[in-house]
This record gives structure tokens, C-alpha cells and sequence, in this order.
């Protein structure tokens, strides 16, 4: 069973810190994704990563990809109470085009 | 502006009625997606369309059925054989390529009453 496992799922911490979200996945993919949900909002997509050893940055949040340990982590550096929201990472099977299999989303929360 | 929108975004349903969603993108995607989300959940994959006239269904398509007529549209049909159909449903599309993310539109609530 292809399966996508984020953790924690559910994270409250202070502005000012750092700390990490991993997404470890089960099937064969060189192709992973993050997305920010807010509450009641729809998906945003903030990283696309393609490739072994991808890492991409955009201001706090810094997303990395390791295809062999098929695992990817999204970086969070000096958390602001703006990023506070759900965050989901989904992977797309190498035999797929089309489908991804979605994690349950890390319900992040910081407090001022 | 290109992008994805849906209708309504709040609908309200008797038990036993079918309803339609709509789902409209201007990106020129070959792909598009239905989920749906449940209050606290992840993303469920109902139905998906790669090309006119052709689709699959996805993980949960019981009582649900789509068409894809449009390059377009991909509207979503919940029937009344949906036991439980008071969800969040997000629409998205993606490119035909190696990229394949997929971008999303506003979402509708649907709650039967």
C-alpha cells in the first residue's frame, strides 16, 4: 500500500523558533510536494521538489528531498504567527502521471 | 488572470437530492481532480480526468459521478447514494508533464441538511 506519513501531526510552538515537518513515503518517487491549507481556505502550493538532494527556499520555510531515504523535510526558521496553517506534502509514484498520494497534514499553530 | 474557480462556494442539500459542483480552469490543463476533505482530514481523491471525454475514479467515487466534455470543466455530481456527503470539495488541474503540480480552486462546502 502506497502510503504518505507526515509527523507531527500537529505542532504549537513559539515565534522565534526553529523547528522541522517530515514526510516519509512508502513507494518509489523522485517527484514531492508541499501545499499550505489555511483554515477554511483552499491549498497553496509552496514547493515543488523533482529531484534527489532538491532543496528549495522561500523566506522562513525551506523544503529538502532525499529520494533514497524517501523522505522530505520543510524547515521552518524563526517561525512568525503568519506561517500558522496545515501543511501537507504529497508524492507522486514513479508509474503515475497523475495521481498523488497525500499526507494527513501537520496542523501548525505559533504562538506570539 | 488564469486560475481555477468553483461554484457555488456554500451549498445546501436536502437528503436525497443530486447536486452539481462546478469546477472551471483557464490554465489550458489536461489534468483535472476532484477531493474531497473532511473537517481535521487529508485530501481523498474522488474522480480524475486526463483528457476529454475519459476518467478514472479515484479512491472514494461511490456516489459520485463527473464528466468532462470541456477541456475546461469538470463538474462533480453528488447523488443521493452519497451516505454522508457534508465535505469540503476542492477541485484542482495540473499540466501533462513531469511536474504535474497540481493547483487548486477555491473549493465548495457542500451540507446536507
Amino acid at each position: 500500500e502506497l502510503k504518505v506519513e507526515q509527523n507531527p501531526l500537529f505542532l504549537s510552538m513559539q515565534e522565534g523558533k526553529n523547528y522541522t515537518i517530515y514526510c516519509n513515503y512508502s513507494t518509489t518517487s523522485d517527484r514531492l510536494y508541499w501545499y499550505r491549507q489555511d483554515p477554511g481556505k483552499s491549498l497553496e502550493s509552496l514547493f515543488v521538489l523533482l529531484s534527489n538532494g532538491a532543496v528549495k527556499q522561500e523566506g522562513r520555510l525551506m523544503a529538502s528531498l532525499d529520494t533514497k531515504a524517501r523522505l522530505s523535510t520543510l524547515h521552518i526558521t524563526a517561525a512568525v504567527h503568519d506561517l500558522s496553517a496545515t501543511y501537507f506534502c504529497a508524492v507522486s509514484p514513479m508509474d503515475s502521471n497523475y495521481q498523488l498520494i497525500w499526507g494527513a497534514g501537520t496542523k501548525l499553530i505559533i504562538k506570539p | 488572470d488564469g486560475g481555477i474557480t468553483q461554484s457555488p462556494k456554500y451549498l445546501f442539500r436536502k437528503e436525497g437530492q443530486n447536486v452539481t459542483l462546478s469546477c472551471e480552469q483557464n490554465l489550458n490543463h489536461d489534468a483535472m481532480y476532484w477531493y474531497r476533505q473532511d473537517p481535521g482530514q487529508g485530501l481523498r481523491l474522488i474522480y480524475y480526468s486526463q483528457i476529454v471525454n475519459d476518467f478514472q475514479k479515484g479512491d472514494i467515487a461511490e456516489g459520485y459521478s463527473v464528466s468532462r466534455e470541456k477541456k475546461e470543466s469538470f463538474p462533480l455530481t453528488v447523488t443521493s447514494a452519497q451516505k454522508n456527503p457534508t465535505a469540503f470539495y476542492l477541485c484542482a488541474s495540473s499540466r501533462w508533464d513531469s511536474n504535474n503540480e497540481q493547483f487548486f480552486g477555491p473549493g465548495t462546502r457542500l451540507t446536507v441538511l
